[in-house]
């Protein structure tokens, strides 16, 4: 089955403590993209790869990192979490990175962090 | 740069009644639109979307959209609403000329059928 798989689902941690959110495809897509989503903000990129070692920031980068040394992972990695980075994240990965692509993205089902 | 408004934070249909949630982007080139749903504690998924062609573009569980180049709009619409297409829409536009631009979504519409 054709799908994106982000985990964990639900992670409670303090503020500072490192923490990776796992993602992973098994579609062979080359893009690849981290979103947020807060209430009355919609959803909002932190990072993006179009493929194997590229990736580029999104519209709210800051105090995030990630990495793509395969094609098929992605992870989020917050060094240094902090309160306002409580929210509800998104895993997407759609297609090839070209711009004749029209593959619609596909999430995985979220990640729901809160920081305390 | 793009961009995506969806002017209304929440509709309320009762059901089998038709269904409109609006969509207006900005976008340079040539746009791709989508939508997409999202039910509660899970991702978005994909409904339809607009490449080319035919304006009225027909989608999962009975949805189309209406692409509108002059008023730079993509509504989607349902002829007979179901309680259970209550939930949360997004449209999205992506810059067919620049994949670079990315996927930008709007901020989402709460649809809400009465039974």
């Amino acid at each position: 089955e054709a799908q994106v798989t982000q985990n964990p689902r639900y992670l409670i941690t303090v503020t500072g403590k490192k923490l990776t959110v796992t993602c992973s495809q098994n579609m062979n897509h080359e893009y690849m993209s981290w979103y947020r989503q807060d209430p009355g903000l919609g959803l909002r990129q932190i990072y993006y790869s179009m493929n194997v070692e590229v990736t580029d920031k999104g519209d709210v980068p800051e105090g995030y990192k990630v990495s793509r040394k395969e094609k098929r992972n992605f992870p989020l990695i917050l060094e240094s979490p902090s309160p306002n980075q409580t929210s509800l994240y998104f895993c997407a990965s759609g297609g090839r990175a070209t711009s004749q692509d029209n593959s619609p993205l596909h999430f995985g089902n979220g990640t729901r962090l809160t920081v305390t | 740069a793009q961009s995506v408004a969806q002017p209304e934070d929440q509709v309320n249909v009762a059901e089998g009644n038709p269904l409109t949630v609006k969509c207006t982007y900005s976008v340079s080139g040539n746009p791709y639109l989508f939508w997409y749903v999202q039910y509660p504690n899970r991702g978005l998924q994909f409904l339809l979307k607009y490449i080319t062609g035919d304006n009225l573009v027909k989608g999962s569980y009975g949805f189309e959209a209406e692409f509108n180049k002059s008023q730079t709009s993509f509504h989607l619409k349902k002829p007979s609403a179901l309680v259970s297409d209550s939930a949360l829409y997004f449209c999205a536009v992506r810059d067919r000329d620049n994949y670079g631009q990315n996927f930008v979504f709007g901020p989402g519409t709460r649809l809400s059928v009465l039974p």
